[in-house]
């Protein structure tokens, strides 16, 4: 099946500084993908869809500027918690979309989380 | 509201036993329905999608089911084993506005013991 990458798995980082995540698809293109967050034993949250080559859209409540989210390529989305605080504290998850004959048949993939703890 | 509710919430079954995990929406206009598994500190991996007009689907020893009539879902394990134990996730899809909507349920935390 389609390989979803996304690095780091883990990351500790101070309070203030930013932290870069990656969503790669390694053997298909996504034009889109989509960034969740999950606290523990909750479910996945939609934060926002990145379209490539064009601006993310983010769900209610989620502020742009705190998530950055850039889809330069087929292949490959960032999302950068800027100015990280302890309540950023989360796991972050990536999925790619991947269409194969329209988008009832639309299947996800996803990556394999980061656990991001600010201190 | 779109809704996906999920039950039981959590399950401990012994190895090599069946169980049915619960899936209800009032998602609409419904697309799809996924279900998905999750290790812990892991992403989901995808076990089946169903369109409306699919009753079952089956991965294996994991069998799903929908009744769009009912908007009710399940998804059977048999003969579970030890590498069960995880998180199974309901997510419907919708399409509102030309927009993809995907409605997620928290999830049955599912525990096989030996």
């Amino acid at each position: 099946g389609a390989v979803v990458s996304q690095h780091p798995s883990r990351v500790i980082c101070k309070s203030g500084t930013s932290v870069k995540i990656e969503c790669r698809s390694l053997d298909f293109q996504a034009t889109t993908m989509f960034w969740y967050r999950q606290f523990p034993k909750q479910s996945l949250m939609l934060m926002a869809t990145s379209n490539e080559g064009s601006k993310a859209t983010y769900e209610q409540g989620v502020e742009k500027d705190k998530f950055l989210i850039n889809h330069a390529s087929l292949t490959l989305s960032t999302l950068t918690v800027t100015s990280a605080h302890p309540e950023d504290s989360s796991f972050y998850i990536c999925s790619a979309s991947l269409l194969t004959g329209g988008l009832t048949n639309e299947k996800l993939f996803f990556g394999s989380g980061t656990q991001l703890s600010v201190l | 509201k779109n809704q996906v509710e999920q039950s039981p919430q959590s399950l401990i079954i012994l190895e090599g036993k069946n169980c049915t995990l619960q899936c209800n929406y009032t998602v609409s206009p419904f697309s799809n329905l996924r279900w998905y598994k999750q290790d812990t500190g892991r992403g989901p991996v995808s076990l089946t999608i169903m369109t409306f007009s699919e009753n079952t689907k089956s991965n294996g020893r994991y069998t799903a089911t929908l009744d769009a009539d009912t908007k009710q879902s399940s998804l059977h394990i048999t003969a579970s084993q030890l590498s069960d134990s995880a998180s199974y996730i309901c997510v419907v899809s919708a399409f509102i506005g030309g927009r993809r909507a995907l409605t997620f349920g928290s999830g049955t935390r599912l525990q096989v013991q030996p």
